[in-house]
């Protein structure tokens, strides 16, 4: 049981290149959550999804898109990637809503 | 808008101490209150959690107070531990909504216990 994994690790992106983070959950949870933590910020909400199929917005989706095809995976997706987008990435998930949160080891993506 | 408002930033505690951190929310719809620990490199993992039906929630050395009228709430860690040295944080949702628990975070506080 592997919980939540997040891919890659690391990444540096050039200005308006894309790229898509990947972030698989073994839990059979319903809920999957993207949040971006910036330094003294706290984190934030960016997409979330209540299940296959069903995906919604956050409190800062702009600049993001995500799918979700399958129970286990929820990919982000940067499409023309910005300063501004620079931040440490995470994945998490839940079985319900009142259930708690199980966090991925994050992302951190660096756009230069 | 920041809905909940956490403090202080950072904290240094000695060993055997006791760790204090604040956080304070606008939205009195929230009603699903947990903390985080994060250690560097690492995710954020649920440390204890509180609904606004009681007033205070222990386990182990780690106590949530809740102060309804207030709109406070705090993590008191007991005799706290060099193993306890993390980024803390706080966080609120509105749990009966129907659909995810959207959970707002606080910004941290940075908890160093020293020897």
């Amino acid at each position: 049981n592997a919980g939540v994994t997040q891919t890659p690790k690391f990444r540096i992106l050039k200005i308006g290149q894309s790229m898509t983070l990947q972030c698989t959950q073994d839990m059979n949870h319903n809920y999957m959550y993207w949040y971006r933590q910036d330094p003294g910020m706290g984190l934030k909400l960016i997409y979330y999804s209540v299940g296959a199929g069903i995906t919604d917005k956050g409190e800062v989706p702009n600049g993001y898109n995500v799918s979700r095809s399958t129970t286990e995976d929820f990919p982000l997706r940067l499409e023309l990637a910005a300063p501004s987008q620079t931040s440490v990435y995470f994945c998490a998930s839940s079985y319900g809503q009142f259930n708690e949160q199980f966090f991925g080891p994050g992302t951190r993506l660096t756009v230069l | 808008q920041q809905q909940v408002k956490q403090s202080p930033q950072s904290l240094i505690v000695q060993k055997g101490g006791i760790s204090i951190i604040n956080c304070a929310y606008e939205n009195t719809a929230f009603d699903y209150f947990p903390w985080y620990q994060q250690f560097p490199g690492k995710g954020p993992a649920l440390l204890i959690a509180i609904r606004p039906d009681v007033s205070e929630k222990k386990e182990g050395r780690f106590t949530i107070s809740f102060n309804k009228s207030a709109k406070q709430f705090s993590l008191h860690i007991m005799d706290s531990q060099p193993g306890d040295s993390a980024t803390y944080f706080c966080a609120a949702s509105i749990a009966n909504t129907g659909t995810a628990s959207k959970l707002t975070f606080g910004t941290g506080t940075r908890l160093q216990v020293t020897l």
